[in-house]
């Protein structure tokens, strides 16, 4: 079955730094990658969209990779601050429906 | 203000009772979904819907149930079916349906069943 894989374990990296979450899907060829960030108590809020023909997406600090070869998307932070810190979600997109991960915490730390 | 909006916040209900839980937009969306979160299990769709008056299953639709009379509404019915209804639950929606469409989420309703 179709599976979205995060590190479950909190990345936790020192303010300024830029922090690197992964992303990794099996038995699903995803046309679309999608990243939202979440905080405790709240919805989810949609951060960046990539293309599987994309090889690379940026908004202000944030970049986004998808190789559709190793079957993974990476998502970076630079100069990272502590507002940054947060539960970040991947999701492929379907058709009709969107898949999400578990999610990663990150903890910036000043 | 454009947007979506959940209420209650908080929920809390006796084991064997129904329980709605309320989703509007003003977005002016099509697409409309219901998602639960639990500790460590990331979001798990309950119920979507691509138009009004339809409406399919997600991956655990069981002991839940939905309807979509109005395009700005899709509330979310927890029966007494659920057998473990403690959860965050999520509304959202979309332009259209589809991965290509960012989805824009609520505040969440936190059902605690006594």
């Amino acid at each position: 079955s179709q599976k979205i894989e995060q590190n479950s374990e909190a990345l936790n990296i020192q303010e300024g730094k830029t922090a690197t979450l992964t992303c990794n899907y099996t038995n699903y060829s995803p046309a679309y990658l999608q990243w939202y960030r979440q905080d405790p108590g709240r919805g989810p809020v949609f951060l960046l969209l990539i293309r599987e023909n994309e090889k690379e997406k940026r908004k202000e600090r944030l970049k986004v990779t998808f190789d559709t070869t190793l079957k993974q998307s990476l998502f970076h932070i630079t100069a990272s601050q502590p507002a940054d810190s947060a539960t970040y979600l991947c999701a492929f997109g379907g058709y009709q429906k969107v898949t999400f991960g578990t999610g990663t915490k990150l903890q910036v730390i000043p | 203000d454009g947007g979506i909006t959940q209420s209650p916040k908080y929920l809390f209900r006796k084991e064997g009772q129904n329980v709605t839980l309320s989703c509007e937009q003003n977005l002016n969306h099509d697409a409309m979904y219901w998602y639960r979160q639990d500790p460590g299990q990331g979001l798990r769709l309950i119920y979507y819907s691509q138009i009004v008056n339809d409406f399919q299953k997600g991956d655990i639709a069981e002991g839940y149930s939905v309807s979509r009379e109005k395009k700005e509404s899709f509330p979310l019915t927890v029966t007494s079916a659920q057998k473990n209804p403690t959860a965050f639950y999520l509304c959202a929606s979309s332009i259209l349906a589809g991965g290509h469409n960012e989805q824009f989420f609520g505040p969440g309703t936190r059902l605690t069943v006594l």
